[in-house]
């Protein structure tokens, strides 16, 4: 059975210091591979997606960026936090193949606070 | 672009009590699927219900269903026998298929389901 894991599930960072949250995925190859972000009460943004190693895809402008180095690995980091960065960070994982539904598969979140 | 709405921001059920949570979309596909997710306390995002665009039968999961009116562009979930674990955000969602499936879920604001004991 394929799994999703994120860490760390909490963290605390200072404003302008760096970030790096890791995800992966376990019992599968090739996945599509999705960053979101949840801020306190809202619904979920869509910040990256992945289509593969090394292909990234941006949905919004931010303060955030995103890399594939391997197959089930998905990074977001920054380079200097903003406050504006706090929130629930979501890794998702879905099947590929137009003909199916492809529901997303999500791992139990980060939350983050920049103070 | 795609879009989801979800007009209820906040419902309440009594226990055992049904309840139905409402969601719209707008898309100028024919083939599409539409998802229910459930988000509880622990934030865990967790798929409750899936439903494909072409399908004429309403999705069925146990005390879940769906009432999905393709022209209308509603996607509603019935919640039947309403449990004390229910109560969470429920988040409606919306994928457009394309061959290699390379599309993203658009997601509605979710709506925060409280049950009354």
């Amino acid at each position: 059975s394929q799994t999703i894991h994120q860490w760390p599930a909490t963290l605390v960072q200072p404003v302008g210091s760096p970030l790096s949250l890791e995800c992966t995925v376990e019992g599968t190859s090739n996945p599509n591979l999705y960053w979101y972000r949840q801020a306190a009460g809202r619904g979920l943004q869509l910040l990256f997606y992945s289509v593969g190693i090394g292909q990234i895809s941006s949905e919004v402008p931010q303060n955030l960026s995103a890399s594939r180095p391997q197959d089930r690995q998905f990074i977001l980091s920054s380079k200097k936090l903003l406050l504006s960065d706090s929130g629930f960070y979501l890794c998702a994982w879905s099947k590929k193949g137009g003909s199916s539904y492809n529901e997303q598969f999500f791992g139990p979140g980060t939350r983050l606070t920049v103070l | 672009a795609q879009t989801v709405t979800q007009s209820q921001p906040e419902m309440s059920v009594q226990e055992a009590e049904t309840v139905t949570l409402s969601c719209t979309y707008d898309t100028s596909e024919s083939d599409y699927y539409l998802f229910w997710y459930k988000q509880p306390p622990s934030r865990q995002m967790i798929l409750v219900i899936r439903q494909e665009a072409y399908k004429q039968q309403n999705a069925t999961e146990n005390r879940f269903s769906v009432n999905f009116q393709k022209a209308a562009k509603s996607f509603s979930l019935k919640i039947s026998d309403s449990q004390l674990g229910d109560a969470a955000m429920y988040f409606c969602a919306y994928r457009a298929p394309k061959e290699s499936g390379n599309t993203p879920l658009v997601f509605g604001k979710g709506t925060r389901l409280s049950v009354i004991a």
